[in-house]
């Protein structure tokens, strides 16, 4: 089972509303990511939990807060967003390996629009 | 600075012949491979990795190879399906090993036609 689970499928927000995005995975996996990713361009990394800690930070805004309440879930804090903020948030999972090549699995996404 | 670069936005191939798309990279810190594939408004699927100590890893109908010289890979699709229709991503990782961000080609848009 490679399966890692993301709700909601879709967010419509405003600019002052505060959301949160979930992402589940079964998979006995120690890291998590979330990607950004804009129509048309590739997913671009936002950030990494290894072993439920932040471990990277790809300078991102701080009205996205990531959190990890354990090694299974992964949330992402929303906050005071742009509209250029719309976008696909994608998270992913994987082994955190350290001797071979550590596949990421991604979920479906979250479809995101800020009016 | 892109630092993994899929230069084909497109490619277009009849259905049971062989497709081959290309990756090639800048950064030699990277130290292994992926191949997604992916359709609109879905996370992209894993297809096949290599390592960098490698030079090919074939599953199934695909096949990845790696020319570490060259900085370039390249991924065969052999018979081409039309199910095989979306948009395939390369994507590579450092040498940290463990958790690291993958950093993604732009895409090709393969186009399977009957």
């Amino acid at each position: 089972d490679t399966e890692v689970t993301q709700t909601p499928k879709h967010l419509v927000m405003g600019m002052t509303n505060k959301k949160s995005l979930k992402c589940e995975q079964h998979m006995g996996h120690r890291a998590m990511y979330w990607y950004k990713q804009k129509a048309k361009k590739p997913p671009e990394l936002m950030f990494v939990y290894s072993y439920e800690k932040l471990s990277i930070n790809e300078s991102v805004p701080s009205r996205f807060s990531p959190e990890c309440p354990n090694s299974s879930l992964l949330n992402l804090h929303l906050h005071a967003l742009q509209p250029e903020d719309s976008a696909l948030y994608l998270c992913a999972s994987s082994h955190d390996k350290r001797t071979t090549t550590d596949t990421q699995y991604f979920g479906p996404g979250t479809r995101l629009t800020v009016l | 600075d892109q630092q993994v670069k899929q230069n084909s936005p497109s490619l277009r191939v009849q259905e049971g012949r062989i497709s081959i798309l290309n990756c090639d990279y800048t950064n030699s810190m990277f130290d292994y491979f992926l191949w997604y594939k992916k359709y609109p408004a879905e996370g992209p699927t894993f297809l096949i990795s290599i390592s960098s100590i490698k030079d090919k890893n074939e599953d199934g109908r695909f096949t990845v190879f790696l020319n570490k010289s060259a900085k370039h890979l390249s991924l065969h699709i052999v018979p081409s399906q039309p199910g095989d229709s979306a948009v395939y991503f390369c994507a590579a990782g450092g040498s940290g090993g463990g958790a690291d961000g993958l950093t993604f080609g732009k895409g090709t848009h393969l186009i399977i036609q009957p």
